[in-house]
């Protein structure tokens, strides 16, 4: 069982929809990442918050927008995608954000998502 | 900037076989973790082994173990006893050890898709 859920686990939308994909755990972990993956292809960083404050943005297009609710909850709003976002996308959490590699990140399952 | 080269974009193992995932890496840094994650077609990454660059002693956990090599830059994977549930792509990751303004950034490999035959 996966302590990082990601949900929904499908999602389908058109280039002007708007849609938001979410990423829960309850480890009381304080950094979460969002990656983008395309088929067998490794993860893309996009985003990190570190203690729910955005730390890091890999120069990600802004029909990308991270919110960090509060520590166990990140949320990814999409709008206007264009075919080439379709992919994987991953959520991942960490103890904390200079835990470094003494605390490896815990990943989701992903949100397979597609845009027509 | 730091790279990871995994040079092998497939292998296969029978069964009870053992086999060797390579990787190499670049960097300047001298204080580093470097992983093995394991990506089966269920998509779930999973963290399989961990290594510690100030560590000599080579990590094992169960049937993997790593052949770390600091001075050469690799950081090799052999799985022993292969299982039909290790089937999966295997990530080679490099992340910098954190200090200051560093956040768990990882460094991903392409990867390598490992088939296990009954």
């Amino acid at each position: 069982d996966t302590e990082v859920t990601q949900t929904p686990k499908h999602l389908v939308m058109g280039m002007t929809n708007k849609k938001s994909l979410k990423c829960e755990q309850h480890m009381g972990h304080r950094a979460m990442y969002w990656y983008k993956q395309k088929a067998k292809k490794p993860p893309e960083l996009m985003f990190v918050y570190s203690y729910e404050k955005l730390s890091i943005n890999e120069s990600v297009p802004s029909r990308f927008s991270p919110e960090c609710p509060n520590s166990s909850l990140l949320n990814l709003h999409l709008h206007a995608l264009q075919p080439e976002d379709s992919a994987l996308y991953l959520c991942a959490s960490s103890q904390s954000p200079d835990s470094g590699g003494r605390q490896p990140q815990h990943f989701g399952d992903g949100t397979r998502l597609s845009i027509l | 900037a730091q790279t990871v080269t995994q040079s092998q974009p497939e292998m296969s193992v029978q069964e009870a076989e053992t086999v060797t995932l390579s990787c190499t890496y670049d960097t300047s840094e001298n204080n580093y973790y470097l992983f093995w994650y394991k990506q089966p077609p269920s998509r779930q990454m999973i963290l399989v082994i961990r290594q510690e660059a100030y560590k000599q002693q080579n990590a094992t956990e169960n049937r993997f173990s790593v052949n770390f090599q600091k001075a050469a830059k690799s950081f090799s994977l052999k799985i022993s006893d292969s299982q039909l549930g290790d089937t999966a792509m295997y990530f080679c990751a490099f992340m910098k050890r954190s200090g200051g303004t560093s956040y768990g950034k990882l460094t991903f490999g392409q990867g390598t898709i490992l088939t296990v035959h009954p």
